[in-house]
C-alpha cells in the first residue's frame, strides 16, 4: 500500500480554471504538508497542517486553499490558475522522525 | 528564520569514486533531525540517510555516510563507490523535534551527475 498518495499524477489545464489535487496518507501521521517544486527544483513549503489545523502558511497567493477534512487527507485547491502555477506539487506527512512524500503531481497550466 | 543551505548547485563524480555534498543549517533548537533525500528523474523523494542531532555518532547506510558537525551546524553527505544510479538531485532537510511541528526545511538541492 502506498503510504502517501496524491491524485492526479499529471494535470494539464487552461489558465483561469479551478483545480484540486488530493492527498491521502495511511500512516496515521498527525502532520501533513504541501510543497511546490519549481523548474529549478527548489522545494518550497506552502502549507502545513497538524491534526486538521493549519500551522504553517507561507507566502502563497490566496488562490491556493488547503482543505483537511480529516487527519488522513490534505487536499489542495487552486482557483484561477496562472501560467506561473506550473510546477510539481508534493504532499508529505510526518511524525517524530521521518517525513514521507507522495509521488508528486505535475501541474501544467497552458 | 531557520535556513538550510546547500552551496553546491551541481556536482559531478566519476563512477566508483567518492563525492561529498555539503549542507549547513541555521537553528536555535538543541534537538532536531537531519536528513538527506534523493530525487531521481522519476521525481520520487527517497530517504537516503537520517541523523539525530543528539547523537554524536555519524549515521551510515551502506555506501552513504554523513559528517555531522553540530557546533558548526554542518551535515555533509559522503557517497562512496559512486554508481550510475546515484545520479539525482539531493536535498538536505532539517526537521524540528518530534516532526509534528510542521517544520521541515529543505536546502535548494544539489544535482549530482555520475560519469561512467
Amino acid at each position: 500500500d502506498t503510504a502517501v498518495s496524491q491524485t492526479p499524477k499529471y494535470l494539464v489545464t487552461q489558465m483561469g480554471n479551478d483545480k484540486s489535487i488530493k492527498c491521502e496518507q495511511n500512516l496515521g501521521h498527525d502532520t501533513m504538508y504541501w510543497y511546490k517544486q519549481d523548474s529549478k527544483k527548489f522545494l518550497k513549503i506552502m502549507f502545513s497542517y497538524n491534526n486538521k489545523e493549519l500551522i504553517i502558511n507561507e507566502t502563497v497567493p490566496n488562490r491556493f486553499s488547503p482543505k483537511s477534512p480529516d487527519k488522513a487527507h490534505l487536499n489542495l485547491h487552486i482557483n484561477s490558475l496562472e501560467l506561473g502555477d506550473s510546477a510539481v506539487y508534493f504532499c508529505a506527512s510526518s511524525e517524530d522522525t521521518e517525513a514521507f512524500f507522495g509521488q508528486g503531481t505535475r501541474l501544467t497550466v497552458v | 528564520a531557520q535556513t538550510v543551505t546547500q552551496s553546491q548547485p551541481e556536482m559531478s563524480v566519476q563512477e566508483a569514486e567518492t563525492v561529498t555534498l555539503s549542507c549547513t543549517y541555521d537553528t536555535s533548537e538543541s534537538d532536531y533531525y537531519l536528513f538527506w533525500y534523493k530525487q531521481p528523474p522519476s521525481r520520487q523523494m527517497i530517504l537516503v540517510i537520517r541523523q539525530e542531532a543528539y547523537k554524536q555518532q555519524n549515521a551510515t547506510e551502506n555506501r552513504f555516510s554523513v559528517n555531522f558537525q553540530k557546533a558548526a551546524k554542518s551535515f555533509s553527505l559522503k557517497i562512496s563507490d559512486s554508481q550510475l544510479g546515484d545520479a539525482a538531485m539531493y536535498f538536505c532537510e532539517k526537521m524540528g523535534l518530534g516532526g509534528s511541528q510542521g517544520n521541515l526545511i529543505f536546502g535548494k538541492g544539489t544535482k549530482l551527475s555520475v560519469k561512467p
